[in-house]
């Protein structure tokens, strides 16, 4: 069993929909939780940086921590053509394998 | 506002020859981890160092790579005898401290022939 397990996609949504990602891990240790944004062919873009458990708001981001079961997950709200890339959750320093993810204009 | 910066971006090599690359992290920023990326797939963690120290090298293999970060200079990732096995994306990531957010390089692309 991975560390961190995320569905891997692909997802295709409309532009302006509401964008659910999600992770699960089973590592109890880890203390904060990071998301990044991932263009084909670039390095990972930070979209949050979360250290407890709850929501945490960043323009069009929301990230969610649920320490209590161990699931953790990134909504985009009036999602855009250009959010089109792969999503990385990570535990500390283990990351998902990512969800790609297409928003169709 | 000069970010993490790794050079070369590309680097081609033949079997059995040595690969380097090299991270300059961010201003201010004295932690260095480097991941390997195959395609398709997610970040792998190899090694976290800070100047002059290796503080976690569990994702290493066990031969043919060594990492550095020394007192002056960017942190080096050395892959010594490459195998084809060894093409992947390396990326560097920096922070300021332990336990804070990690910013990312461009990576550098192995391809090894």
């Amino acid at each position: 069993q991975k560390e961190v397990e995320q569905d891997p996609g692909p997802l295709s949504v409309p532009e302006g929909a509401i964008v659910s990602l999600n992770c699960t891990y089973s590592n109890s240790a880890f203390q904060y939780f990071m998301w990044y944004r991932q263009y084909s062919r670039k390095g990972p873009e930070l979209l949050m940086y979360t250290y407890s458990s709850g929501n945490k708001e960043d323009g069009r981001f929301t990230a969610q921590v649920d320490k209590s079961s161990k699931y953790i997950s990134l909504f985009i709200r009036d999602s855009q053509p250009s959010d089109s890339a792969t999503y990385l959750c990570a535990g500390q320093l283990t990351f998902g394998s990512g969800t790609q993810l297409t928003v169709l204009p | 506002n000069a970010g993490v910066m790794q050079n070369p971006r590309h680097l081609v090599r033949r079997r059995g020859q040595e690969a380097r690359l090299r991270c300059s992290p961010m201003k201010g920023h004295s932690h260095v981890y480097w991941y390997r990326q195959l395609p398709e797939e997610g970040l792998k963690f190899m090694v976290y160092l800070q100047k002059e120290n290796i503080i976690d090298e569990s994702g290493m293999p066990k031969e043919r790579f060594s990492a550095e970060f020394p007192k002056e200079g960017p942190s080096i990732l050395r892959i010594q005898q490459v195998v084809r096995g060894d093409s992947a994306a390396y990326f560097c990531a920096s922070s300021q401290g332990r336990d804070e957010t990690q910013y990312f390089g461009p990576g550098t692309r192995l391809l090894v022939l």
